[in-house]
């Protein structure tokens, strides 16, 4: 079975700055995705950014990007220019190539932004 | 609105009482999944729809608990004989079939009394 572990319950970062959330993973698998995803405190589950396992280059989308190192297994995410807005629950999230496509998710990384 | 909707929102309920929740998926989705999220945890995968054809089901997912979705379109979930072990939130996704991108509803948070 897949696994996904967040190892840093809560960060912090002061508005302007960047952070960087670590996720490690755990599969048996060659072909897959990995999400990030973010719960703001109204709860409803956003999508910040994908990346496709066969896909070497790493995903970015504007001031989100990610650190895929697929053979140690790991899928940070790094947010720059850190803002008030971004203060949320983020999960990192692994997903089958086929089949029911069903999301495994890590525990979350609280992440606190200081003004 | 055109997002994936969930109803209701909250619910307290006395153990022992019988629960049912609604999604109503993004309305051309034809995949539908139901996980549960504890406090401070992750969410955790429930069950599974193809339309209306339940595809997967959770060890999580003990004989009180049943989902349906009837016509394909939207879906219930009932807890039966509640216990205090299953207050949490409810969370709804919808994705389309060969499209990566789930996305989820507001859920429905579950206190048991």
């Amino acid at each position: 079975a897949q696994t996904v572990t967040q190892s840093q319950p809560e960060m912090s970062v002061q508005e302007a700055e960047t952070v960087t959330l670590s996720c490690t993973y755990d599969t048996s698998e060659s072909d897959y995705y990995l999400f990030w995803y973010k719960q703001p405190p109204s709860r409803q589950m956003i999508l910040v950014i994908r990346q496709e396992a066969y896909k070497q280059q790493n995903a970015t989308e504007n001031r989100f990007s990610v650190n895929f190192q697929k053979a140690a297994k790991s899928f940070s995410l790094k947010i720059s220019d850190s803002q008030l807005g971004d203060a949320a629950m983020y999960f990192c999230a692994y997903r089958r190539l086929w089949g029911a496509q069903k999301l495994v998710f890590g525990q979350g990384t609280r992440l606190t932004i200081n003004p | 609105d055109t997002g994936v909707s969930q109803d209701p929102r909250h619910k307290i309920t006395k153990r022992g009482q019988n629960v049912t929740f609604r999604c109503d998926p993004i309305s051309e989705h034809n995949r539908l999944y139901w996980y549960r999220q504890t406090l401070g945890q992750g969410p955790e995968f429930l069950t599974y729809f193809q339309n209306e054809a339940q595809l997967e089901k959770s060890r999580l997912l003990s004989d009180r608990f049943s989902a349906e979705r009837p016509k394909g379109s939207f879906s219930t979930l009932e807890i039966q004989r509640t216990e205090q072990g299953d207050s949490a939130m409810y969370l709804c996704a919808s994705s389309l079939e060969r499209v990566t991108e789930a996305f989820f509803g507001q859920g429905t948070r579950l206190t048991v009394v």
